[in-house]
């Protein structure tokens, strides 16, 4: 167990609809990172999230959206879904001490099935 | 931009064989480089890393050494067990992003070790 919990486990929507991914990280971490993964892209990095603020977007698409909130939690915001968003999401966090070999725990990850 | 290139299996051996994975790195600056598995159903771990030139980096049998001459980061061990099947992804962390350490995965790489 890595400490950090995503919810829910499993999520299946229909094609045009939005959800909303939540992620806790390990007590202590004020970073998260999002990361998808998909059978052709493999796994990318999403966008990452800093004692609440955005510190950096990667291969994020426009109709996708993040937050971080104080108490550090944060959720990854899907709509006008397509069947390509179809894929496993995961969030990660360390405690990003400035340093870049920080490790990254990541969660168990949200399977999203978009029909 | 950074990019990470690793043998795509699936690599299928007997208990007891000697496992290589390749892996080897594209970066402007001077990552950290990482081995991360992935169990069926499961998140990410951390198995090994190395943050500068020479480092090997070593967890439960496994290991790989910082190679910046060659650009690489291959994984080895010496006797692979029933429970080392998982998929394995090299991964780096490039310290020129300042204040964002995401990470750049390889495809990853499907293991089956057979008994």
């Amino acid at each position: 167990d890595s400490g950090v919990t995503q919810t829910p486990k499993h999520l299946i929507t229909a094609t045009g609809q939005r959800v909303t991914l939540r992620c806790s990280p390990r007590s202590g971490d004020l970073s998260v990172y999002w990361y998808q993964q998909s059978l052709d892209q493999g796994l990318q990095f999403l966008i990452h999230y800093y004692n609440g603020e955005e510190r950096a977007k990667g291969n994020i698409l426009e109709r996708f959206s993040a937050q971080q909130f104080p108490d550090l939690h944060s959720e990854l915001n899907l709509s006008s879904l397509e069947l390509g968003d179809s894929a496993l999401y995961f969030c990660a966090s360390s405690v990003e001490s400035g340093v870049s070999t920080d490790t990254q725990y990541f969660g168990p990850g949200t399977r999203l099935t978009v029909l | 931009g950074d990019s990470v290139t690793q043998m795509e299996g699936p690599v299928t051996l007997s208990e007891e064989a000697f496992l290589t994975i390749n892996c080897t790195y594209t970066a402007t600056g001077y990552p950290s480089l990482f081995w991360y598995v992935q169990y069926p159903g499961e998140g990410l771990q951390l198995l090994l890393k190395a943050t500068k030139a020479d480092d090997k980096g070593s967890n439960k049998g496994f290991e790989a050494t910082y190679r910046k001459e060659t650009t690489s980061f291959h994984l080895e061990k010496g006797s692979v067990q029933v429970s080392d099947s998982a998929v394995y992804f090299c991964a780096l962390s490039d310290r020129r992003g300042g204040s964002n350490y995401k990470l750049t995965f390889g495809k990853g790489t499907l293991l089956t070790v057979n008994p």
